[in-house]
């Protein structure tokens, strides 16, 4: 069954580093999208993405975040300038267009020091 | 806009009894109705899903859930749980389409022996 696969499971980077995560959607999924979770917290959304532009954004995703699909399988999600806050699970997920159930990958979970 | 809300945090149950656990929403519109579990160091999985039709909907793993429109609740149910049931489960509504899923704070379910 194909799925959602993101890399790497697990980043520690220092205040201030910009990390990018990365997360390869299923192959014919059109929609794609960010999510996080802080620890002992609620899943929350971040953006979506859809032929090549922001569909819609949180206010979570500020400045300091971009998203990017650079070639035709991968997507990513840059940190800038990384804060302690910003330590959390990140989630990616992909939807087919039309559908409304969207797969998530297993997440990465970034360390903020 | 749309909320979830899931009053309990954690359930313990002992292991083969049965378990339910509360969700409900609210939302200006018609919504899709989901519920996620995500078991210890894992990403989520979807569960079951509620479109539309039967207000009974069957998921994975023995668990089923009743959409009631009235009380704008989706409860989860399994009448007889197992160890390998330890987990978080988080409900979630969405619009339909692309659009942002928006999770509730989950209920982390502990068996008991």
């Amino acid at each position: 069954e194909p799925e959602v696969t993101q890399t790497p499971s697990h980043q520690v980077t220092q205040m201030g580093q910009e990390v990018i995560l990365r997360c390869v959607p299923i192959s014919n999924h059109l929609y794609f999208y960010w999510y996080r979770q802080i620890l002992g917290q609620k899943v929350e959304f971040l953006v979506s993405f859809y032929n090549n532009e922001i569909s819609e954004k949180s206010e979570i995703f500020d400045d300091q975040f971009s998203v990017e699909r650079p070639d035709g399988s991968n997507f990513t999600l840059k940190i800038r300038s990384t804060k302690l806050e910003d330590s959390a699970m990140y989630f990616c997920a992909s939807s087919f267009t039309g559908e409304e159930t969207q797969y998530f990958g297993p997440g990465t979970r970034l360390l903020v020091l | 806009a749309q909320s979830v809300t899931q009053l309990d945090s954690q359930v313990p149950v002992f292991e083969e009894a049965p378990v339910e656990l509360r969700c409900n929403y609210s939302s200006s519109v018609s919504v899709y109705l989901f519920w996620y579990v995500q078991y210890p160091n894992q990403g989520l999985q979807l569960l079951l899903k509620y479109l539309s039709g039967s207000t009974l909907v069957k998921g994975i793993n023995g668990f089923e859930a009743e959409f009631n429109k009235s009380q704008t609740s989706f409860h989860l149910r399994k009448p007889s749980v197992h160890i390998s049931d330890t987990a978080e489960y988080f409900c979630a509504v969405s619009r339909g389409g692309d659009d942002k899923i928006i999770f509730g704070k989950g209920t982390r379910l502990h068996i008991l022996p």
